[in-house]
């Protein structure tokens, strides 16, 4: 009864590829997100989307786009994979409303290009 | 641009000791302040305050916020071994975006 789920959780390849990362949430949440952990564990959010439509890229590249077929999946793909993509990628969700609420964070996908 | 500064960067402690970790922020928008643990994978959330002043407590942690000075402590007591982690807070702003701090990794000695 995993809550968020990333597959998969590990990921190596060769610069220049493409690949994709898949996130699925059972908790009923509306708001998904991606966020980019770098070797020094700073965390930077990279998408919102909120019942599948997207609410905020922050400066990331087009080579990174996100798909929401419906609210309780957002998948990432990543094109062109350069070296300095290498990082930890963690799939979130969170409740909408009024308040802010907190977010519940999947395992994470590690990717290493090489 | 909005920031979020934590502090210490780094803390080493011994077993049975209080610590306190310092959260600063300029954010527009202000919606709320959280407060993670992150061990070896994802951060599991501990706190979070949207009220000055009001103190949240879960066993040996506890959070306060100060929305006039812009900031918020976290202090664990009698740390355990278990402790052991990167603490990270981050300030909801607006409806949708969570800005992380680079977060404090707490190590916990025997």
């Amino acid at each position: 009864d995993t809550a968020v789920s990333q597959t998969p959780k590990y990921l190596v390849t060769q610069m220049g590829n493409d690949k994709s990362i898949k996130c699925e949430q059972n908790l009923g949440h509306d708001t998904m997100y991606w966020y980019k952990q770098d070797s020094k564990k700073f965390l930077k959010i990279m998408f919102s989307y909120n019942n599948k439509e997207l609410i905020i890229n922050e400066t990331v590249p087009n080579r990174f786009s996100p798909k929401s077929p419906d609210k309780a999946h957002l998948n990432l793909h990543i094109n062109s994979l350069e070296l300095g993509d290498s990082a930890v990628y963690f799939c979130a969700s969170s409740r909408l409303g009024t308040g802010a609420y907190e977010q519940y964070f999947g395992p994470g996908t590690r990717l290493t290009v090489t | 641009e909005d920031k979020v500064v934590q502090s210490p960067l780094s803390l080493v402690v011994h077993e049975g000791d209080t610590v306190t970790l310092n959260c600063s922020y300029e954010v527009t928008n202000f919606r709320s302040l959280l407060w993670y643990k992150q061990e070896k994978k994802a951060p599991t959330f501990l706190f979070m305050l949207t009220s000055s002043g009001i103190e949240k407590k879960s066993g040996r942690l506890s959070s306060i916020l100060d929305k006039k000075e812009l900031f918020s402590i976290l202090n664990i007591t009698a740390t355990q071994t278990g402790d052991s982690a990167v603490y990270l807070c981050a300030v909801a702003s607006g409806t949708y975006k969570y800005i992380f701090g680079t977060g404090t990794r707490l190590k916990v000695l025997a």
